[in-house]
Parts: C-alpha cells; structure tokens; sequence
C-alpha cells in the first residue's frame, strides 16, 4: 500500500512556464484535495473532488486548474506560473465508502520555485 | 466564516515538563484532527476526536475534544526531544464535502 504519492518531489519553473502536479492513491478514497503550503505557515485548500469527474474550487483557487478523470489520481494544473505560486503542494485523499473515516492521508509534498 | 486558532504559536520547553496546546475553533464541528509535521516533511496524523468528550492517548501525547467549548487540548506529558516538530488540529468545515480548515501550527522545540 503505497498511500498517497506526489510526482515530481521538486520543480523549479520559470515565470509563464506551465505544469502538471500528478496526485496518485491507492486507498480507493472517495476526496482529493490540493493544499499549498507557505513558510511559517498552515495549510490552504486550492481545490478539492468528492468523486471521479468532479472538481470544486477551495480557499485559493486562483491561477490552478484540477481535473480527477479517473478516481485514484488527481491533478493540479499551473497554466502560467508567477513567483506568487512558490510554495510547497500537498496532495490528501480521504473517505471510503467501506470505512467510516474522514481522516485525510497526506502525500509526501512538491516543493515548487518559480523564478 | 470558520476560524481555527492555535496558541502557542511557539513553544520552548525543556525536557521531561508537561504543556498543553490549545486549539479553538469559531463555528459547530463535531470532528478535530491532531496533525504533526516534521522540518520539510509531509502532515502525519496523530489523532481523530469524532464527540464531544472525546479522548485519545498515544504515548506522552493526549488530545481531547470540548465541543461545547469549541475547544481542543494537546497535551504533552514528559517531554522528549523525538516531539519537536510543529502540530495542526484542523476542523471539518462542512459536512459531506470533509474540508479541512487548518490551524495557524504550533511550532514545539523541546530542549535537552
């Protein structure tokens, strides 16, 4: 059971370059979310997904696009990326239909530096 | 809107001395969840409190849940070195969706 898995680990991007952020679980969990971290600080939800095919927009949204076409792997989109989006991205899924648990399991993260 | 404070944000404590970490949060949740972070690694799940009343153990750690209170403790009892690192709580913001909104962290340093 590999649990949530983040490719790649590091990433340093130039401004206006765009990316893909591949989130991967094998957990067969219902939710995925995207998270950013910044130094000193906690974590803020960027996008989420209650299921296969569907995506919802989170507390910072702005310059990230998602997609979850199939249930295990979620992907964060930078389309053009600016200083602002150097932060460290966390990947979680959670809730299976065959448990009773809403703990979110974390990936190991991307540090992402945009110059 | 949905508020989770944590105090302190900073803790310094010498080795084999208790504390305790408060977590206070604005609106009803029936779920809080004790997270714990090491320098430049990913979040590790340390509790999960379902009820009001709720308490949970794991070594020198004991969390609990007050949700009359809308307040959650961490308590560390006997401290060692091996729990520096910085602990979340983080509270379901709403029901069905189970998103997350984090607190500010409490960064603990325990001295030898």
């Amino acid at each position: 059971n590999a649990g949530v898995t983040q490719t790649p680990k590091f990433r340093v991007l130039k401004t206006g370059q765009s990316m893909t952020l591949l989130c991967a679980q094998d957990m067969n969990h219902e939710y995925m979310y995207w998270y950013r971290q910044d130094p000193g600080m906690g974590l803020r939800l960027i996008h989420y997904s209650v299921g296969e095919g569907t995506t919802a927009k989170g507390e910072v949204p702005d310059g990230y696009n998602v997609s979850r076409l199939k249930k295990q792997n979620f992907l964060l989109g930078l389309e053009s990326a600016a200083p602002s989006q150097t932060s460290v991205y966390f990947c979680a899924s959670s809730y299976s239909k065959y448990q009773y648990s809403y703990e979110q399991y974390f990936g190991p993260g991307t540090r992402l530096t945009v110059t | 809107e949905l508020k989770v404070e944590q105090n302190p944000l900073f803790l310094s404590m010498q080795e084999g001395k208790n504390y305790t970490i408060y977590c206070n949060y604005s609106t009803t949740s029936d779920r809080l969840y004790w997270y714990r972070q090491d320098p430049g690694k990913s979040l590790e799940s340390l509790f999960v409190l379902l009820s009001n009343g709720a308490v949970k153990q794991e070594g020198r750690l004991m969390a609990s849940l007050d949700t009359k209170a809308r307040l959650s403790t961490l308590h560390i009892t006997a401290a060692v070195h091996d729990l520096s690192a910085t602990y979340f709580c983080a509270v379901d913001k709403a029901s069905g969706t189970y998103k997350y909104i984090f607190g500010t962290g409490t960064r603990l340093k325990v001295l030898a």
